[in-house]
């Protein structure tokens, strides 16, 4: 059965520009939820989806965004990039309200 | 709200040494627990849970106990192997496994 996959692995952005990230859940899970870690703030939930429909979110700014597609892939945007968003995205699925699964994760480095 | 303390790392043993890695946590209700590892380059990989007070989770010689009265979830392992080595993090879920409140991480380093 294959796990949770993230693309890209890695990605290099400037300052200002926008990125989307790419998860797709292991088969028959609904439930995406995507979380950033950096070492200084460590790991912290950004939303869940479940169903197309964010069910929960954690403290980000607005230019955290996500979606859910009818296949439960999911993805998350991050616009006008700042230095700080670098970090290691990670993205875990789950059937409804079950242990969640994490992928491998998006190295996101912003100069 | 809820959080978890785990202790600062790291934690540098030696081949077959006994590890434990402490875990404390705040919530309310009745939240479940879970330890995950995370090695260099990598995602996090569920080691084990407990979901209700004294559950036992258990995993390739890892446990960890659900104690209630002291709000702990401590992690330990009889004998550890240089493939230990990794990062491991508490983590809480309350009301659904989809939101989970991670510790710092604690990294451990074994030497053979």
């Amino acid at each position: 059965k294959a796990g949770v996959t993230q693309t890209p692995r890695y990605l290099i952005k400037t300052r200002g520009q926008q990125v989307t990230l790419s998860c797709s859940p292991i088969s028959g899970h609904r439930s995406v939820s995507w979380y950033q870690q950096t070492p200084g703030q460590g790991l912290q939930f950004l939303f869940e989806y479940f169903s197309e429909t964010q069910r929960n979110k954690g403290n980000f700014p607005g230019r955290f965004s996500g979606r859910q597609f009818s296949n439960s892939r999911s993805e998350m945007n991050v616009s006008t990039l700042e230095l700080g968003d670098s970090a290691l995205y990670l993205c875990a699925s789950s059937r409804d309200r079950d242990v969640a699964f994490f992928g491998q994760g998006t190295r996101l480095t912003v100069v | 709200g809820n959080s978890v303390t785990q202790m600062e790392g790291p934690v540098t043993l030696s081949e077959e040494a006994f590890l434990t890695i402490n875990c404390t946590y705040t919530a309310t209700g009745y939240p479940s627990l879970f330890w995950y590892v995370q090695y260099p380059g990598e995602g996090l990989q569920l080691l084990l849970k407990a979901t209700k007070a004294d559950d036992k989770g258990s995993n390739k010689g890892f446990e960890a106990t659900y104690r209630k009265e002291t709000t702990s979830f401590h992690l330990e392992k009889g004998s550890v192997q240089v493939s230990d080595s990794a990062v491991y993090f508490c983590a809480l879920s309350g009301g659904g496994y989809s939101t989970l409140t991670f510790g710092k991480g604690t990294m451990l380093l074994v030497s053979p």
